[in-house]
């Protein structure tokens, strides 16, 4: 079956480690993205990328990075940087084109620090 | 900036009875507008959309919406609720930045608990 696998589902940081969270798709989608999920907060976008080797910062980039160097995969790290990041965090994949075309989502990563 | 308001943090309604949850939008121009459903610890699944044509839509699980331009309005609806529709909504706008395909603004979400 297509769809999104995020890995792992739960992930522990300790203070001053960058960790880097899986996001792959077998859809066939051009455009990945990347959401922060806080309670009472709905989602947020960290990051996305409507083509392979092409990425933008969304509305809370600060702290994280990303990459994608094939279209399947879309990796966030998130950084030492981060000054909160516990959270979770969902991938989204869409076909390419205008807006109109949804996002699917995978099933999310819940990070927490130790 | 584009903005979604949910009003209702939390709904609690009666098994069978009538549902509707609140969405308000800022933006320019007509929107792609849309409606996700998450349950506890899960990805979100997308119930309906609009992006043009009919201001009814309709939706999976019995879901439908109606886009209001006058009122800068898409609620959800359904007519009869069921124990298994208890879960977050949230509602959503494409970003007007790239064609609507920069991501989406998402609203805080809206709980909905259904007494038995």
């Amino acid at each position: 079956d297509g769809g999104i696998t995020q890995s792992p589902k739960y992930l522990f940081r300790k203070e001053g480690q960058n960790v880097t969270l899986s996001c792959e798709q077998n859809l066939n989608h051009d455009a990945m993205y990347w959401y922060r999920q806080d309670p009472g907060q709905g989602l947020r976008l960290i990051y996305y990328s409507q083509i392979v080797n092409d990425f933008q910062k969304g509305d809370i980039a600060e702290g994280y990075s990303v990459s994608r160097e094939k279209k399947e995969s879309f990796p966030l790290t998130v950084t030492s940087a981060q000054k909160n990041p516990t959270a979770f965090y969902l991938c989204a994949s869409r076909m390419g084109g205008l807006g109109n075309q949804p996002q699917h989502f995978g099933d999310g990563t819940r990070l927490s620090i130790l | 900036a584009q903005s979604v308001t949910q009003p209702d943090i939390h709904i609690t309604v009666s098994e069978g009875a009538s549902l509707e949850l609140r969405c308000n939008y800022s933006y320019g121009a007509t929107p792609y507008l849309f409606w996700y459903v998450q349950s506890p610890g899960q990805g979100l699944q997308l119930l309906l959309k609009y992006f043009s044509g009919d201001t009814l839509v309709q939706g999976i699980k019995g879901f439908e919406a109606e886009f209001k331009r006058s009122q800068s309005s898409f609620n959800l609806r359904k007519p009869s609720v069921h124990w298994s529709d208890a879960a977050e909504y949230f509602c959503a706008v494409g970003r007007p930045s790239g064609g609507g395909a920069d991501g989406l603004t998402f609203g805080k979400g809206t709980h909905l608990i259904i007494q038995p």
